[in-house]
């Protein structure tokens, strides 16, 4: 699997936008781009993917580099629920494509 | 059930005694993983399964640990003569198929404390 790097932790202010880089130069043509989270003492919760367009959801936006090799995921107003380690995975379009995470980044929101 | 359902939630054992995790699914995904995460640690894979048959093992860490998987639906996580570094969370996931554009959800996980 290709992998990805990002920072071991961020912090922000409630109410701020958060933008969470991730880098993944090795990324192939076919691969998407996952972000899920997990908050403390939960299972993992997906939160958004893409190929190549940006995307929004209710969640978040994930703003996709021209060249594939960088991504960003954004929270518009984080909130003390967003307290999380977000976690930012590439996803092959064939094969068993495991879900393989990395360590993430640790989020802090703070009032 | 709406969510991938885990159980049992909490399960404390004695050392050398075998244990099952039992998961449920989303219904209609054909996919489904475990995982496990120990404390203060990232998510380990196990073992995936696309309907009953497990293409992908390579995660689990030993012989005394198996899966199998049922109906294309439940799935149960069986360890034998545990030890207390099995110690953890095991997590499962399931996703409607095995292509990159679909999502994965996780259950609350199962966890294993081994005394």
């Amino acid at each position: 699997d290709a992998k990805t790097t990002q920072p071991n932790s961020m912090e922000s202010n409630e109410e701020e936008p958060v933008h969470l880089p991730c880098n993944h130069s090795t990324i192939s043509g076919t691969d998407y781009i996952h972000w899920y989270r997990q908050l403390p003492s939960q299972g993992p919760e997906y939160v958004i993917h893409g190929l190549t367009s940006n995307v929004n959801n209710r969640m978040a936006s994930l703003a996709i580099a021209e060249d594939r090799k960088s991504s960003t995921l954004i929270l518009h107003r984080a909130t003390l629920r967003d307290a999380a380690v977000y976690y930012c995975i590439l996803r092959a379009t064939g094969g068993g494509n495991k879900l393989t995470f990395g360590t993430g980044t640790q989020l802090k929101v703070e009032l | 059930g709406a969510g991938v359902s885990q159980s049992p939630s909490n399960k404390v054992t004695e050392k050398g005694k075998d244990v099952e995790l039992r998961c449920d699914p989303i219904s209609g995904h054909t996919a489904l993983y475990w995982y496990r995460q120990s404390l203060g640690q990232g998510l380990e894979f196990l073992i995936y399964f696309q309907g009953n048959s497990a293409p992908d093992k390579s995660g689990l860490p030993s012989d005394r640990f198996s899966a199998e998987r049922t109906g294309g639906s439940v799935s149960t996580l069986t360890i034998q003569r545990t030890q207390q570094e099995d110690s953890a969370v095991y997590l499962c996931a399931s996703s409607l198929g095995r292509q990159g554009s679909t999502e994965a959800f996780f259950g609350q996980g199962t966890r294993l404390t081994v005394v």
